[in-house]
């Protein structure tokens, strides 16, 4: 199994710009997750989905954030317009199971940075 | 709400030397708990977790963890540390035990001294 794919691996925007950041969740799995982790708050949890439906969004920053699942296997979060306090490492993850006992599997991440 | 603390932001150990690195949670019922390792430029690895049943958890590369219910703590060791076991660790505890988004403490990052 190829794990979680994430891309680009690195990302280096002007402030104001549009960001994408893309995930492929691992093949079967039916969560996923999206994280970010900063020197300052550490890994926070963003949103996460089951079965391509936003369960919790409560981790999103702001209204600048969104992310989407359109299918089981594609998952994007966006920026719009991003902010220098957006640089940070967003990380993906998937797990097997929804409301069931599973472990999460992270992607390589991705490092953005807004200068 | 839940919670994570890891106290130890740096540990440094000898290599060869036994290791333990602490955490602590706040959970209002039954915690499903995890310890991730990170090394740099890389995600996250699962070592072990912890849902139910016995206590001390065996995980990969050697390492284990206790849960100690009573001190709301999580603690992960190993008998004997690599220079290749040098990252960043994190402790996080979940609602859904995977299912759910992981609430994570900051880490600790682990020296290896030769």
């Amino acid at each position: 199994d190829a794990g979680v794919i994430q891309s680009p691996r690195h990302e280096v925007t002007e402030m104001g710009q549009e960001v994408t950041l893309r995930c492929k969740p691992i093949s079967g799995h039916n969560s996923l997750f999206w994280y970010r982790q900063t020197m300052m708050r550490g890994l926070e949890l963003l949103i996460y989905f089951n079965n391509n439906v936003p369960i919790d969004d409560s981790g999103m920053p702001e209204d600048r954030f969104s992310a989407k699942m359109p299918n089981a296997s594609f998952s994007t979060l966006k920026i719009q317009p991003s902010e220098p306090r957006d640089s940070a490492v967003y990380f993906c993850a998937s797990s097997r199971t929804s409301g069931g006992l599973d472990t999460q599997y992270f992607g390589p991440g991705t490092r953005l940075t807004v200068l | 709400a839940q919670s994570v603390t890891q106290p130890d932001i740096h540990i440094t150990v000898s290599e060869g030397a036994s290791l333990e690195l602490r955490c602590n949670y706040s959970y209002g019922a039954t915690p499903y708990l995890f310890w991730y390792v990170q090394s740099p430029g890389q995600g996250l690895q699962l070592l072990l977790k912890y849902f139910s049943g016995d206590t001390l958890v065996q995980g990969i590369k050697g390492f284990e963890a206790e849960f100690k219910r009573s001190q709301s703590s999580f603690n992960l060791r190993k008998p004997s540390v690599h220079w290749s076991d040098a990252a960043e660790y994190f402790c996080a505890v979940g609602a859904g035990g995977g299912a759910d988004g992981l609430t994570f403490g900051k880490g600790t990052h682990l020296i290896i001294q030769p």
